[in-house]
């Protein structure tokens, strides 16, 4: 069965100061994806990025930047210079890959979230 | 280009009634997931539809809920004979295809009084 765990309930941290959010999942399968969703206080689930299994390449974008690491099954998520805007809850997510192009749900299954409060 | 719309986005009713939840996708997207947000059980998977067959119903709680999707847009989750336990936000997500990116609504938040 597919699981994610993000450890972190709550962080808080002021203003500029850089903040690691981190993601540990399981699965059995040697095909899958990786995601992170940010939902602000208005409620809406916003994509971030999606990695696949086999592109284990740390991605930055812009004051965001996502380490991938398949030998520690770890998808964490940095937030440089952070600032008040980036305060939201942020959810880690898995899918399975398809077996063949259309097959399958590929629901995704969300860790708990992390609520990231950034203090003026 | 339009996101992934919900409506109403707020539905209170009273234990015992049905609802009815809509979910429009993004134009052109073939496929649709349905999700249910509670304090309890965090972020879960209810149902997903590819054009307007449901291949995987698995996350569906009971047999008081269905949904379906007509002319592979417009889907609506119904909830029959709604208990205290259904209240939360269920939230809509579409992607182009099975597998790609999914992009969620706005959700609609359920309280059963």
């Amino acid at each position: 069965a597919q699981k994610v765990t993000q450890a972190q309930t709550e962080i808080s941290v002021v203003e500029k100061e850089d903040v690691t959010l981190d993601c540990v999942y399981e699965t059995r399968d040697t095909t899958y994806y990786l995601f992170w969703y940010k939902q602000p206080p208005s409620g809406e689930l916003v994509f971030l990025i999606r990695r696949n299994s086999f592109d284990e390449q740390n991605e930055i974008s812009g004051r965001y930047s996502w380490n991938f690491q398949k030998s520690t099954s770890s998808f964490n998520f940095t937030i440089t210079a952070s600032q008040v805007v980036d305060s939201a809850v942020y959810f880690c997510a898995l899918s399975e890959a398809p077996e063949w192009w259309g097959q399958g749900a590929q629901k995704l299954v969300f860790g708990q979230g992390t609520r990231l409060t950034i203090n003026p | 280009g339009a996101g992934v719309s919900q409506s109403p986005s707020n539905k209170v009713t009273e234990k015992g009634k049905d609802v009815e939840l809509r979910c429009d996708p993004i134009s052109g997207h073939t496929a649709l997931y349905w999700y249910r947000q509670s304090l309890g059980q965090g972020l879960e998977f209810l149902i997903y539809f590819q054009g307007n067959s449901a291949p995987d119903k698995s996350g569906l709680p009971s047999d008081r809920f269905s949904a379906e999707r007509t002319g592979g847009s417009v889907s609506t989750l119904t909830i029959q004979r709604t208990q205290q336990e259904d209240s939360a936000v269920y939230l809509c997500a579409s992607s182009l295809v099975s597998g790609d990116t999914q992009y969620f609504g706005p959700g609609t938040r359920l309280t059963v009084l």
